[in-house]
């Protein structure tokens, strides 16, 4: 069963406007959430994570917020630079009674901005 | 440090044959784990290491597939009599710790791997 899903394939933004990339679990055992961006070709690369004694992370363009009830979490990106076109990957990991060494990733969104 | 990085970049292999794909995490890195990503997936967890002790194997990881870490630092997968099924992207990542939980793990570019 699929632990992490992000049900939008795919996003298509102009430049200079908001991203905004969702997220659900079913998993309430999961502690941290990561996103990762990925370029083809390329390994995933870490963008930023939240513990999930938080609702609300922030680093420069990037701010993601979780809500544990409701089980989702969202990155945000503003402004929107074409840059940023990539696949997005939620992850989330357990980091309690050892498991806090895997990520359970869902399928990503491609997120296009243009120009 | 120049990341983690994965050889070859690379594969295309005939059904039946052996391949094994090499892994040089980041130096100070004692955690190494390797993932398998198919289209349209994100990547699935396949084993881990910390040290040259390997700590869990996904079911994902038939017989066919065997990891290892010698000496803690680099690795290799090996996959025998290889099926097409198996043709995906091949990633490694590195961590100090459990800290790729909460920091990220590096994640290589990966092996790409076509089974004809």
């Amino acid at each position: 069963d699929q632990q992490v899903k992000q049900n939008s394939p795919s996003l298509s933004v102009q430049e200079g406007r908001i991203s905004i990339l969702n997220c659900d679990y079913t998993n309430s055992m999961f502690d941290y959430f990561l996103w990762y961006k990925k370029y083809p070709a390329e390994g995933p690369t870490f963008l930023i994570s939240i513990s999930s004694i938080k609702d609300k992370n922030e680093d420069g363009r990037f701010t993601v917020f979780l809500n544990k009830s409701a089980k989702h979490l969202s990155l945000h990106i503003v402004p929107s630079q074409p840059g940023d076109s990539a696949v997005y990957f939620c992850a989330a990991s357990g980091n309690s009674g050892g498991s806090n060494y895997k990520l359970t990733f869902g399928k990503g969104t491609l997120l296009t901005v243009n120009p | 440090d120049t990341g983690v990085s994965q050889n070859p970049r690379h594969k295309i292999t005939k059904r039946g044959q052996n391949v094994t794909f090499r892994c040089d995490p980041i130096s100070e890195h004692n955690r190494l784990y390797w993932y398998r990503q198919t289209l349209g997936q994100g990547p699935e967890f396949l084993t881990y290491f910390q040290n040259e002790a390997q700590l869990e194997k996904s079911r994902l990881l038939s017989d066919r597939f065997s990891a290892e870490r010698p000496k803690g630092s680099f690795s290799t997968l090996e996959i025998q009599r290889t099926e097409q099924g198996d043709s995906a992207m091949y990633l490694c990542a590195s961590s100090l710790g459990g800290q790729g939980a909460v920091y990220g793990y590096t994640f290589g570019s990966g092996t790409r791997l076509t089974v004809v």
